[in-house]
């Protein structure tokens, strides 16, 4: 089984400050990592991605991420935030075979950009 | 492209009612997968079907069932309303299973409330 934590379930923020958000997760095989970002009113759409290789992964918008594997963590970064990132920002995993390469989900933290 | 379309886009049900929630990608991807996501629980997985012809349960599959007649459509069936079902129901595809590390496309979700 898999599990995410999202730590934060809300994080305010200024605009034009950097942000971290945090993930963690188990899981008793190796896994794919996911960060999904959602706007109001509409559905999750994917920011970035984890499969292998350079542990510091990119993605749209100006977010990045990093995978450590001994601190079972893919925290979510971004150097400097917009108003139009607010949002409600999902961490998932996945297995890599069978059962387990089903995505789970964190319970999602919402990010507040104000000016 | 539309992706993925969701019919209705809200709907209030009471209970003991049935219904079906609709869900058409035109992606020709061969997964589908139902989630509902409720506050402070994130998104859960009620069913998925990995291709036509196949369904699976997810985490949550109590009380909802599906079909997966053609590769297009994955509708999901509510056969007798509870209120415990009120939720944001979202439909997502992806290319495959196979490994778990494909992208998953959201659908805009349908809200349902059930009294």
């Amino acid at each position: 089984a898999q599990s995410v934590t999202q730590l934060d379930s809300q994080v305010p923020v200024f605009e034009e400050a950097p942000v971290e958000l945090r993930c963690n997760y188990s899981s008793s095989v190796s896994v794919y990592l996911f960060w999904y970002v959602q706007y109001p009113n509409q559905g999750l759409q994917l920011l970035l991605k984890y499969l292998s290789g350079s542990t510091l992964v990119k993605g749209i918008n100006g977010f990045e991420a990093e995978f450590n594997k001994s601190q079972t963590s893919f925290h979510l970064r971004k150097p400097s935030v917009h108003i139009s990132d607010t949002a409600e920002y999902f961490c998932a995993v996945s297995g890599r075979t069978g059962t387990a390469s089903k995505l789970t989900f964190g319970t999602g933290t919402r990010l507040q950009v104000t000016l | 492209t539309a992706g993925i379309t969701q019919a209705p886009t809200s709907q209030i049900l009471a209970a003991g009612r049935s219904m079906t929630l609709r869900c058409t990608q035109d992606m020709r991807h061969n997964a589908m997968y139902w989630y509902r996501q409720d506050l402070g629980l994130g998104l859960r997985l009620i069913h998925y079907s990995n291709t036509a012809g196949t369904t699976g349960k997810g985490e949550v599959p109590d009380g909802y069932s599906v079909s997966r007649a053609n590769t297009d459509d994955f509708p999901l069936t509510l056969a007798s309303a509870v209120p415990s079902q009120t939720s944001v129901y979202f439909c997502a595809s992806s290319v495959g299973t196979s490994g778990g590390y494909n992208e998953q496309f959201f659908g805009p979700g349908t809200r349902l409330t059930v009294l």
